[in-house]
């Protein structure tokens, strides 16, 4: 069965650093063509695009976060890492991991065939 | 707000025809970008309805439709299920932003 699962604290403090882990099952993160993106989305607000890393190593980041955003992969783990730094409460939100089918570098083609189920994230003192 | 456009709510009656709508602009929707669908039922993991405006994955009923025209899309469900009850969210990439973007979901519920 092919799966992925976020994985991570429930609840940070602001100005600590988040990190998330999403494990892919069925998948391979070394497959040509393989990409895994962050998304998160706060309560009652739309989705929003958070990272993404290919199986070439190559990272792309939302312009608005990316200096808060590191992205990494452990290929022998099958594992996508995010890390966020300097959380605020306004970051509070189901932090999600998913897979682009026939990736491609260009955003204008990007959607997402495979989805984990998410993982809610609390930023709170 | 969202940079796509969808109503909060719509609903219906089981048997019936409901259409969501998705409004952008000319960045991103009326820039010709395909949107894509989801289906999301919260604590599940999120599913592809459609993409390439218009294109069912397997396994996704051909009561689901889509489409797209001007600075708009819509998803079309009909022969309406208990199942639906569902969020759906548009998507679409915008150039102005360089950036993938989303509707903001709207609840289906079945009357």
């Amino acid at each position: 069965q092919v799966t992925l699962r976020e994985s991570g604290p429930a609840l940070v403090k602001p100005t600590q650093t988040l990190t998330l882990t999403c494990t892919l099952s069925g998948l391979s993160l070394s497959t040509s063509g393989m990409s895994v993106s962050w998304l998160r989305q706060p309560p009652g607000k739309a989705l929003e695009w958070l990272a993404l890393m290919d199986w070439d190593d190559d990272k792309y980041y939302s312009t608005s976060l990316k200096t808060r955003l590191i992205i990494s992969k452990d290929t022998s783990r099958n594992q996508v890492v995010l890390t966020v730094t300097n959380m605020d409460p306004v970051d509070t939100a189901t932090y999600f991991c998913a897979r682009i089918p026939g990736y491609s570098s260009s955003r204008k083609y990007w959607y997402f065939d495979l989805w984990g189920r998410g993982t809610l994230v609390t930023v709170s003192s | 707000q969202s940079v796509l456009t969808q109503p909060p709510s719509v609903s219906g009656a089981p048997g019936q025809r409901v259409t969501i709508s998705c409004t952008g602009s000319s960045s991103n929707i009326g820039a010709a970008f395909d949107v894509h669908w989801y289906q999301h039922l919260p604590g599940t993991a999120p599913k592809l309805l459609m993409h390439g405006n218009n294109i069912r994955p397997s396994g996704v009923p051909d009561r689901f439709s889509g489409s797209r025209s001007g600075t708009s899309a819509s998803l079309a469900i009909t022969g309406l299920q208990a199942e639906d009850e569902a969020d759906y969210y548009c998507q679409s990439y915008d150039s102005s932003l360089s950036a993938v973007v989303f509707g903001g979901g709207s609840k289906l519920t079945v009357l």
